[in-house]
């Protein structure tokens, strides 16, 4: 069946500091995953797509095929980054998104 | 930028009361959804909806949901009977095909 797991719940890092948020997820068919961010009191957006390669408000993700991850990084956090992130995966064929439970990010001055 | 809408942002209802959350599309998007999130959970899929129809809907989506879009601009979620455990939020989604979705600001839901 197909799962994702954010296996961290908080993630706290000071400003300047690296950010990875893991992601692994199981799949039987081609992968299609995004990363979601929501800040505080506001609505669920999407922040990277893995076919479009691009790196968004300094953030990158790389789907890994042969470890099932699609981790986030950012070389350093800034604090607005601070927000609660979802990965998710696109349940091709079936139109719905499957997400994790989400990882909250925290940076701190 | 065009972004999906939701109304109301918070409603009470009594346990067996019927409830109608609404959604605005993006307008040019084909692709409908809702999902939910429980407090403390993950945001979970209920349905899909596409050319006037569902096209997919997971075993949350039960007879007491049911989903319409009433005119060329709104997409509604109607839960027949609310129980306590449909307290969640309530997330609108919509796309120009099946990725890509775009999410509504949400509904609280409170069944109390």
């Amino acid at each position: 069946a197909q799962r994702v797991t954010q296996p961290e719940k908080l993630l706290s890092v000071f400003k300047g500091a690296p950010v990875e948020l893991k992601c692994n997820y199981s799949y039987s068919g081609s992968p299609e995953l995004f990363w979601y961010v929501q800040y505080s009191r506001q609505r669920l957006q999407l922040l990277l797509r893995h076919i479009s390669r691009e790196s968004i408000k300094g953030f990158t993700a790389d789907l890994n095929k042969g470890e099932t991850s699609f981790h986030l990084k950012k070389p350093f956090a800034q604090e607005e980054d601070s927000a609660m992130y979802y990965c998710a995966l696109l349940y091709s064929g079936f139109q719905k998104l499957v997400f994790g439970t989400g990882t909250r990010l925290l940076v701190s001055p | 930028e065009p972004e999906v809408t939701q109304t109301p942002s918070h409603q009470v209802t009594q346990m067996g009361q019927e409830v109608i959350l609404r959604c605005v599309p993006i307008s040019n998007h084909l692709y409908f959804y809702w999902y939910r999130q429980i407090l403390g959970q993950k945001v979970e899929f209920l349905v899909s909806f596409y050319n006037n129809e569902i096209s997919e809907k997971s075993e949350i989506f039960d007879d007491q949901f049911s989903v319409e879009r009433p005119d060329g601009s709104n997409f509604t979620l109607k839960i027949r009977s609310t129980k306590l455990e449909d307290s969640a939020m309530y997330f609108c989604a919509s796309s120009t095909q099946y990725y890509e979705q775009y999410f509504g600001p949400g509904t609280r839901l409170t069944v109390t």
